[in-house]
């Protein structure tokens, strides 16, 4: 079962921008929605952006995704200490099942 | 509101089976599709597998195919997830979370996460 790829780390300063790559195939990101995650260690991760590029209520725009192939991104512009996390993207496989990124640890310097 | 609470920290011996529930309110728990996913130490997360709580048909992922039972209870509207033949790999924080409704493709809510340890 396949997962997708994300770089283990990315670090910005303070009111900067970082973005979170996310690859996966035609059989998953390519042909499904991409969802990401924020999970502060020792929680529960908590939903950012579904449908590629969508945000649920209550998270700021700053955060802001996108898609284009096999490949997905997550940006966060203004960068603020308490983004500080691990960031994980996700997507739907065609044999429905679900795939998870490696994960993103975000430092804010 | 929407609330998913799971079942205690468990400690279990190799080659035990363990489950974990994950009991579902503020919402109608039959509607809606509950997936299982696990984050060992340090790691990625990694999925499981789903049940519909409405007609009970699971999906599986290949690496736990054959050691994980996902069932549910409607009356209770609870959902619970079996892992047999446990080994120390299995050492992980479990989760339970709602899929968001039928067609759309993320998880909205989340249980607080189970540990389960399995000592070498």
């Amino acid at each position: 079962q396949s997962v997708l790829t994300q770089p283990p780390s990315v670090s910005a300063a303070p009111g900067q921008k970082v973005t979170i790559s996310c690859s996966g195939t035609s059989t998953n990101i390519e042909n499904n929605y991409v969802s990401w995650y924020q999970q502060v260690p020792g929680t529960a991760p908590k939903l950012l952006i579904y449908d590629d590029n969508q945000r649920p209520s209550g998270i700021p725009d700053r955060f802001s995704g996108s898609k284009s192939g096999t490949s997905a991104t997550l940006a966060i512009t203004g960068l603020q200490t308490g983004d500080e996390a691990d960031y994980y993207c996700g997507s739907w496989d065609s044999s429905l099942s679900v795939v998870f990124g490696g994960g993103t640890k975000l430092t804010v310097l | 509101q929407v609330q998913l609470v799971q079942s205690g920290a468990e400690v279990k011996k190799p080659g035990a089976s363990v489950r974990i529930s994950c009991t579902a309110s503020g919402f109608t728990f039959r509607k809606y599709e509950m997936h299982w996913v696990r984050q060992a130490p340090g790691q990625r997360l990694e999925w499981m597998g789903w049940i519909n709580a409405g007609y009970g048909n699971t999906k599986y992922s290949q690496k736990f195919q054959d050691r994980v039972t996902i069932t549910r209870d409607t009356s209770a509207s609870t959902a619970y997830m079996d892992l047999s033949s446990l080994r120390s790999e299995d050492t992980a924080v479990y989760y339970c979370a709602r899929r968001a409704d039928w067609g759309l493709y993320y998880f909205d809510y989340w249980g607080q996460g189970t540990l389960v340890t399995v000592p070498s």
